[in-house]
């Protein structure tokens, strides 16, 4: 079965320094991965996906096959970006598995 | 509000009895998905549904039905509802139910038990 690991539930990071959330995925093969953000009192929604290669909000994401890994960036970091991070990830036609989560707390 | 509504917002019940949680998807979604939200759990699927269809099944208690409408809402039913069943229910929405489709969350409703 799929399996989503993200090793830290909470994460302090000062304003301005760089941002790394981990997120690694348990089977090889070309999953489509993604990360979801849920900021406080709003949905959760899509902050980014791989297959796009996009940058969102000065996040990055980038899959990492050697490492299975699929880890969210920025390089400095801002207040607004406090909130709870997941990654998550599908292959073929199994459904969405999300990580536990990340909380993401930025220190002014 | 085009995006995917869920009611009630809030559900305070007691255990052994049964709630029905409802979500309306987006408009033009024909999937939706139904997650439950523990604290030491994470977010965890229940059920998918398309155009009225199940489509995949997650950790759905058999307590637990859900059923999705000709109209496209759905409603996940909670029956002989236990303390532990107390958590966050998402409802989430897409267009074609595909693995790789971006899901568009609504805000939940929050279960307590008691």
């Amino acid at each position: 079965a799929q399996r989503v690991t993200q090793p830290e539930k909470l994460l302090s990071v000062f304003k301005g320094a760089p941002v790394e959330l981990k997120c690694n995925y348990s089977y090889s093969g070309s999953p489509e991965l993604f990360w979801y953000v849920q900021y406080s009192r709003q949905r959760l929604q899509l902050l980014l996906r791989h297959i796009s290669r996009e940058s969102i909000k000065g996040f990055t994401a980038d899959l990492n096959k050697g490492e299975t890994s699929f880890h969210l960036k920025k390089p400095f970091a801002q207040e607004e970006d406090s909130a709870m991070y997941y990654c998550a990830t599908s292959r073929g036609n199994e459904k969405l598995t999300f990580g536990t989560g990340t909380r993401l707390t930025i220190i002014p | 509000d085009s995006g995917v509504t869920q009611t009630p917002k809030h559900l305070i019940t007691a255990t052994g009895q049964r709630v029905t949680l409802r979500c309306s998807p987006r408009s033009g979604d024909l999937s939706v998905y139904w997650y439950q939200q523990s604290l030491d759990q994470g977010l965890q699927f229940l059920i998918q549904y398309y155009n009225g269809e199940e489509r995949a099944k997650g950790n759905i208690l058999e307590r637990f039905s859900a059923q999705q409408f000709p109209d496209l809402h759905s409603e996940l039913n909670l029956s002989s509802l236990e303390l532990g069943d107390s958590a966050l229910y998402f409802c989430a929405s897409s267009v074609f139910g595909l693995p790789t489709d971006t899901q568009y969350f609504g805000p939940g409703t929050r279960l307590t038990v008691l």
